[in-house]
């Protein structure tokens, strides 16, 4: 079964760098076809993708924030963490992480998530 | 920039069907873009429901069922229950650098 628990700030001041942990179970970046992805969402509004981190280290990010977002991994500490830059009170919501389905063993393609975190809750204020 | 659409909210019988659509501004046939569904209740996080268009995910009922409509993907719900209110986004793989994009999300609401 996989579990997945985002961490991090609560409260964020404007101008800083939010760092959040994703702390996952029940697979392993070592296995071709995993990925996991951040996805956010401001209060009472539409879900958003932010960043993926694929099994062989490749990242991808929402064009509109790429230049403020960072993805890497600790396969060994099976922690995902996410940094966004410059916060703004725009950046306020809920952060999930989740589980992508990329392949299969059987090498079918798929491309959705799969299992979510509960989500981290982020406001950001001065 | 490529968005995409739902229709902003429905609503429904107890016991009836409804269909959510969810498609691509470009006019693109948004089957071709692994369509995936997922419900979410307030407070709550999302829930998959759908992938590659009509795979109900593991523990999801059968009453939730995907298909395509014209060039769009769609979400039926067939014999609706009260707990089935709540939002449900659409998601579109767009490509490996572009990668997912969300809907603006369907409130249904069962009265």
């Amino acid at each position: 079964q996989i579990t997945l628990k985002e961490s991090g700030p609560a409260l964020v001041k404007p101008k800083e760098t939010l760092t959040l942990t994703c702390t996952h179970s029940g697979f392993h970046f070592g296995t071709s076809g995993v990925a996991v992805g951040w996805v956010r969402q401001p209060p009472g509004k539409a879900l958003e993708w932010l960043a993926l981190i694929f099994w062989d280290g490749d990242e991808r990010y929402n064009p509109s924030l790429t230049d403020r977002l960072s993805i890497s991994k600790d396969s060994s500490k099976k922690q995902v963490v996410l940094r966004l830059t410059d916060m703004e009170s725009a950046d306020t919501g809920t952060y999930f992480c989740a589980h992508l389905n990329w392949y299969d063993s059987t090498g079918t393609h798929h491309r959705f998530f799969d299992a979510w975190g509960q989500g981290a809750r982020v406001t950001v204020s001065s | 920039q490529t968005v995409v659409t739902q229709e902003p909210s429905v609503s429904v019988s107890p016991g009836g069907t409804v269909t959510l659509t969810c498609g691509l501004t470009s006019g693109s046939d948004a089957s071709d873009y692994y369509p995936s569904w997922y419900q979410q209740t307030p407070g709550r996080p999302p829930r998959t429901l759908i992938y590659n268009i009509n795979f109900r995910s593991s523990g999801v009922p059968d009453r939730f069922s995907g298909s395509v409509v014209g060039n769009k993907a769609a979400l039926t719900i067939t014999g609706a229950q009260a707990d089935d209110e709540g939002d449900y986004f659409c998601v579109l793989h767009l490509g490996r650098d572009t990668s997912f994009v969300f809907g603006p999300g369907t409130t249904v609401t069962v009265l």
